[in-house]
């Protein structure tokens, strides 16, 4: 079984300070772990992924996670937010075929002038 | 490269009224594909997935069908749709075999009144 928790159902921060939205992941398998964004009304757009290679995944738009496997984390940062960044941000577990994909609930990313 | 194609992007339906949304992919051969239904301040609920013409996998029961009468087009369709039936509609795909990343197109906004 797998299963992701987003800690975080709301997250608000000012342009141009740093962004921390946090996942942790369980899974009896080594996962495959995404993020994804969604602005509102929109499709769901991959920011990055985890594939067991390096650790620290870079991703678009200046996000970056890191692979934590002994704190069972993926947590998504970026240095300074941007306006644009206000969105939906969903962390996704995989255990190896892509409709085996576990979805978070989710954090709702606020930017504030 | 790859694109994905979903239509339309909103429609407003009568209860009991049919329903038809396409996809189609584009750049790429033998994809799998999939149905998502994202219903409001709730995560993403795989509905379908297909890994072939006329090869439909349906994850939970429901009133709605999927079918897929050519290699890159996916169809979601309802005989007679009911009022739990509104919801953001996701079509998705990804390369064939497994450990393959999911891009989801636009979605289509269900409002069934």
């Amino acid at each position: 079984a797998q299963s992701v928790t987003q800690l975080d159902s709301h997250v608000s921060v000012s342009e141009g300070t740093p962004v921390l939205l946090r996942c942790n992941y369980s899974s009896s398998y080594s996962p495959s772990l995404f993020w994804y964004v969604q602005h509102p009304n929109k499709g769901l757009q991959l920011l990055l992924k985890y594939t067991s290679a390096a650790t620290l995944v870079k991703g678009i738009n200046g996000f970056e996670a890191e692979f934590k496997k002994s704190e069972t984390s993926f947590h998504l940062t970026k240095p300074s937010a941007h306006m644009s960044d206000a969105a939906e941000y969903f962390c996704v577990v995989s255990r190896g075929s892509a409709r085996q994909l576990t979805f978070g609930s989710g954090t709702q990313l606020t930017v504030l002038p | 490269s790859q694109t994905i194609h979903q239509w339309p992007a909103t429609l407003v339906q009568p209860v009991g009224s049919p329903l038809s949304l396409e996809c189609t992919v584009e750049g790429t051969s033998n994809p799998n594909l999939y149905w998502y239904r994202q219903a409001a301040g709730r995560g993403l609920q795989l509905l379908f997935y297909s890994v072939g013409i006329g090869q439909i996998s349906s994850e939970v029961p429901q009133n709605l069908s999927a079918s897929r009468p050519q290699d890159r087009q996916f169809i979601l369709s309802s005989k007679k749709l009911l009022l739990s039936d509104s919801g953001f509609y996701l079509c998705a795909w990804s390369a064939s075999g497994s450990g393959n990343t999911i891009y989801f197109g636009e979605g289509s906004w269900l409002t069934v009144v």
